[in-house]
């Protein structure tokens, strides 16, 4: 169980275009998710943490306008990167909180910005 | 604020060796600590978690961590190091937010090389 899918796992874009990622709790559900990026060679970075049902809160220097977060629903929390540009490029990881203390991580999702 | 130091971005071991990857924390309250496992291109693994229970926790693969709060430590061992070992392990510490824990502060990451 606790089972966490991204989609897309890759995705290219070209600049100043939005791109969505979904990320989806299979087996449970989750009040509290987590978007993460990643840089190469780089440890985890929190984003902002999305809660069902109301808005999500964004930690401090991102972009709230920039990186779009819905949860709409207990199993599933998007993350929409708008007007992208190659500075977006990275890996984002989102996670599902099980319980009180338990994080679930999804297999990430690579972007690529042309 | 909490914060997690990970000693040694790179570590090379022998097949067989023990492997020990160093964390360090930081945090006015008590902790809870985790251990995560990533391979290329994937997400996390949990590997094994502290919190608040018995000071040394196993975990899967082998691995165990001993949580010792007067050297705001909680360092990663296995007796014996696997070739399937290799991969990237972050240490993390979560924040409490109104008696449940919140967002996962991760340290900067070790490598860790298994040698044949």
């Amino acid at each position: 169980g606790a089972v966490v899918s991204q989609h897309p796992s890759w995705v290219i874009c070209k600049s100043g275009t939005s791109v969505k990622i979904e990320c989806r709790s299979l087996d449970f559900q989750a009040t509290t998710m987590f978007w993460y990026r990643q840089f190469p060679k780089q440890s985890l970075m929190l984003m902002a943490t999305s809660n069902e049902g109301s808005k999500a809160t964004y930690e401090q220097g991102v972009e709230k306008d920039k990186f779009l977060i819905n949860h709409a629903s207990l199993t599933l929390s998007t993350l929409t990167v708008t007007s992208a540009h190659p500075e977006d490029s990275s890996f984002y990881i989102c996670s599902a909180r099980r319980g009180r203390d338990e994080q679930f991580f999804g297999p990430g999702t690579r972007l690529t910005v042309l | 604020a909490q914060s997690v130091t990970q000693l040694g971005s790179h570590v090379s071991v022998s097949e067989g060796a023990l492997v020990l990857l160093r964390c360090n924390y930081s945090s006015s309250v008590p902790p809870y600590l985790f251990w995560y496992v990533q391979y290329p291109n994937q997400g996390l693994q949990l590997l094994l978690k502290y919190t608040s229970a018995a000071t040394l926790v196993k975990g899967i693969n082998g691995f165990e961590a001993e949580f010792k709060k007067s050297e705001t430590s909680f360092h990663l061992t296995k007796p014996s190091a696997h070739m399937r070992d290799a991969a990237e392990y972050f240490c993390a510490v979560s924040e409490w937010y109104g008696g449940a824990t919140n967002k996962l502060i991760f340290g900067t990451g070790t490598l860790l090389a298994v040698q044949p």
